[in-house]
């Protein structure tokens, strides 16, 4: 069953460095997704992607962060200077065309020092 | 502004019992529900969604949700819980044409012999 993957499972930063969370969605997918789940709270999304745009972004994707279709396969979020508060797990998910099913991978834990 | 309560945070069960998480929701137009489970280190996988139609849902590993438009609630169940069902578990809700998906603070399910 296709999956959508995620690299590195964990990445350890210190803070003001730049990150990049990268992600492999299901390759008939069009919609792709980045979501954070800071530890003990509920998972937030952050922004969607559609047609090499961003479709829709929370409030929390400030200027700090960015997306990015680089090639036909991989869905990068990049965090330019990172904070003690963007330790979190981020999730990527995709979804098909004819559905409004999100699917997600298996998460990166960022850990900011 | 759409939002998903799960009033439970942490319920213990013991192997073989039944099992009932409560979801409410509050959202304006008609939702689309979903239920993920996130194991220990585990990215989040859909148990099982409501768009319309039949109200009772069957998902995966034998779990079933019911929605009910009165009570804005889309409760999950299962007759006979096994260990490695313990996890946390996450409600969600989203609409047609909504590219975020909003969550509940989810609920943790321990498993006793």
């Amino acid at each position: 069953e296709p999956e959508v993957t995620q690299t590195p499972s964990h990445q350890v930063t210190q803070m003001g460095q730049e990150v990049i969370l990268r992600c492999v969605p299901i390759s008939n997918h069009l919609y792709f997704y980045w979501y954070r789940q800071i530890l003990g709270q509920k998972v937030e999304f952050l922004v969607s992607f559609y047609n090499n745009e961003i479709s829709e972004k929370s409030e929390i994707f400030d200027d700090q962060f960015s997306v990015e279709r680089p090639d036909g396969s991989n869905f990068t979020l990049k965090i330019r200077s990172t904070k003690l508060e963007d330790s979190a797990m981020y999730f990527c998910a995709s979804r098909e065309q004819s559905t409004d099913t999100q699917y997600f991978g298996p998460g990166t834990r960022l850990t900011v020092l | 502004a759409q939002s998903v309560t799960q009033p439970d945070i942490h319920i213990t069960v013991s192997e073989g019992a039944s099992l009932e998480l409560r979801c409410n929701y509050s959202y304006g137009a008609t939702p689309y529900l979903f239920w993920y489970v996130q194991s220990p280190g585990q990215g989040l996988q859909l148990l099982l969604k409501y768009f319309s139609g039949d109200t009772l849902v069957q998902g995966i590993k034998g779990f079933e949700a019911e929605f009910k438009r009165s009570q804005s609630s889309f409760n999950l169940r299962k007759p006979s819980v096994h260990w490695s069902d313990a996890a946390e578990y996450f409600c969600a809700v989203t609409n047609f044409g909504n590219e975020k998906l909003t969550f509940g603070t989810g609920t943790r399910l321990t498993i006793i012999p």
